[in-house]
């Protein structure tokens, strides 16, 4: 796998806390993709982060990528109840021509 | 209106049976592919294709084919469903990096 973490992970929070989930990645990347997925529906991207910017932000999101560490990092601020979702990290396989490998996943639960 | 549509949306198979699940996009990508989601898991590539006629195997390709007889359309068969083939499976056309996901086709094979 490219994906250090083994385990589906499960985070619960109460809405307006603030949340942060963790990728580790083993093959070199300098492009990292967070994708949410909803029960039910299909992943959606919600942000991409390159080497060079370290830090990104978009909305209540704020995703960071270390390259010397390889590990990648999505924050979301004053969450919803509506940001209830499964979060994954994603990479290209060879380049993005030929697909994504996906991380198993944060599961988050935002109870009202 | 949804650019990325699966059928069907859900389907029970019986082991050793044939399988067929169709993908439409109206989005004019090149690009499409297939992955499977697994209770707990990430999504993992089977097949994809840059182009009408031609397709790619992925990671995991094993028991099954693909089709793609145009832009618009990309198809997954299983000739001879199996049990470890009972998952959702997701259709998806890129753009750029980001790839957009129709609303997937929960399998069971019995």
């Amino acid at each position: 796998s490219q994906w250090g973490e083994e385990n589906l992970q499960a985070l619960s929070i109460q809405e307006g806390e603030d949340v942060t989930m963790n990728c580790s990645y083993k093959t070199y990347t300098t492009v990292v993709q967070w994708y949410r997925q909803k029960s039910g529906k299909g992943p959606a991207q919600l942000i991409l982060i390159r080497s060079n910017e370290r830090e990104k932000r978009s909305g209540r999101l704020r995703a960071t990528l270390d390259t010397s560490s390889q590990s990648s990092s999505l924050s979301i601020t004053g969450t919803l109840a509506t940001d209830t979702a499964v979060y994954f990290c994603a990479t290209a396989r060879n380049n993005y021509a030929q697909g994504l490998t996906f991380g198993l996943g944060t599961r988050v639960s935002v109870f009202p | 209106e949804a650019a990325v549509t699966q059928s069907p949306r859900s389907k029970v198979a019986v082991t050793g049976g044939k399988v067929t699940l169709s993908c439409h996009q109206t989005n004019n990508h090149d690009y499409m592919y297939w992955y499977r989601q697994d209770t707990g898991h990430g999504l993992r590539l089977i097949h994809y294709s840059y182009v009408a006629d031609s397709t790619e195997k992925g990671d995991i390709p094993d028991g099954y084919k693909a089709s793609r007889p145009s832009q618009e359309n990309f198809s997954l068969i299983l000739e001879l469903a199996s049990l470890s083939q009972t998952a959702v499976y997701f259709c998806a056309s890129k753009q750029y990096a980001e790839q957009f996901f129709g609303p997937g086709t929960r399998l069971t094979v019995l």
